[in-house]
């Protein structure tokens, strides 16, 4: 099974909301990602978490929270977020770490509308 | 740093055509080299990936690249291509240094009927 599921599939927040996007993987990964995506351009990496510690944090407005509860789960939080925030939140799992020859397997996303 | 390159932003063939999408690296040593497909609205699904080894490798779908380190290149290739193959395409690297995967621009196929 290599499959990474994200829920939800569709989200529409305003300005002062507070949502949590969640990424599920089985395939007994260790690294776990987090992209955002704007149409026609190529995923952007958010953070990294390898082993359930974030490794990486591309210097991500703190509206954006990463959470790792377990190896097999891991949350995005989002809190007063900005409409340029808009975009696919794609969500990918590695095998064995945040290592150059690990394939990332990737959820479908969750297409986030901030109004 | 490394980098990847993905001349051609949009790319329209006949069905049952032959395609060849491009894509050019920067990077001194053997790179990791993969081609990720994603339909609309959809995420991203690996299509294959270089390592080591053989120069042609195959994937799933019928597609395959060549690996050419004389031209920098890992150009992805499908002998007849299907109305289902319309999407974007990635090219990507993944960095030794960081572990990240460093992404093309992409490339859209639209197929005709």
């Amino acid at each position: 099974d290599t499959e990474v599921t994200q829920t939800p599939k569709h989200l529409v927040m305003g300005m002062t909301n507070k949502k949590s996007l969640k990424c599920e993987q089985h395939m007994g990964h260790r690294a776990m990602y987090w992209y955002k995506q704007k149409a026609k351009k190529p995923p952007e990496l958010m953070f990294v978490y390898s082993y359930e510690k974030l490794s990486i944090n591309e210097s991500v407005p703190s509206r954006f929270s990463p959470e790792c509860p377990n190896s097999s789960l891991l949350n995005l939080h989002l809190h007063a977020l900005q409409p340029e925030d808009s975009a696919l939140y794609l969500c990918a799992s590695s095998q064995d770490g945040a290592l150059a020859r690990e394939t990332q397997y990737f959820g479908p996303g969750t297409r986030l509308l901030v109004l | 740093a490394q980098s990847v390159t993905q001349p051609d932003i949009h790319i329209t063939v006949s069905e049952g055509a032959s395609l060849e999408l491009r894509c050019n690296y920067s990077y001194g040593a053997t790179p990791y080299l993969f081609w990720y497909v994603q339909s609309p609205g959809q995420g991203l699904q690996l299509l294959l990936k270089y390592f080591s080894g053989d120069t042609l490798v195959q994937g799933i779908k019928g597609f395959e690249a060549e690996f050419k380190r004389s031209q920098s290149s890992f150009n992805l290739r499908k002998p007849s291509v299907h109305w289902s193959d319309a999407a974007e395409y990635f090219c990507a690297v993944g960095s030794s240094n960081t572990g990240k995967l460093i992404f093309g621009q992409g490339t859209t196929l639209q197929v005709k009927p």
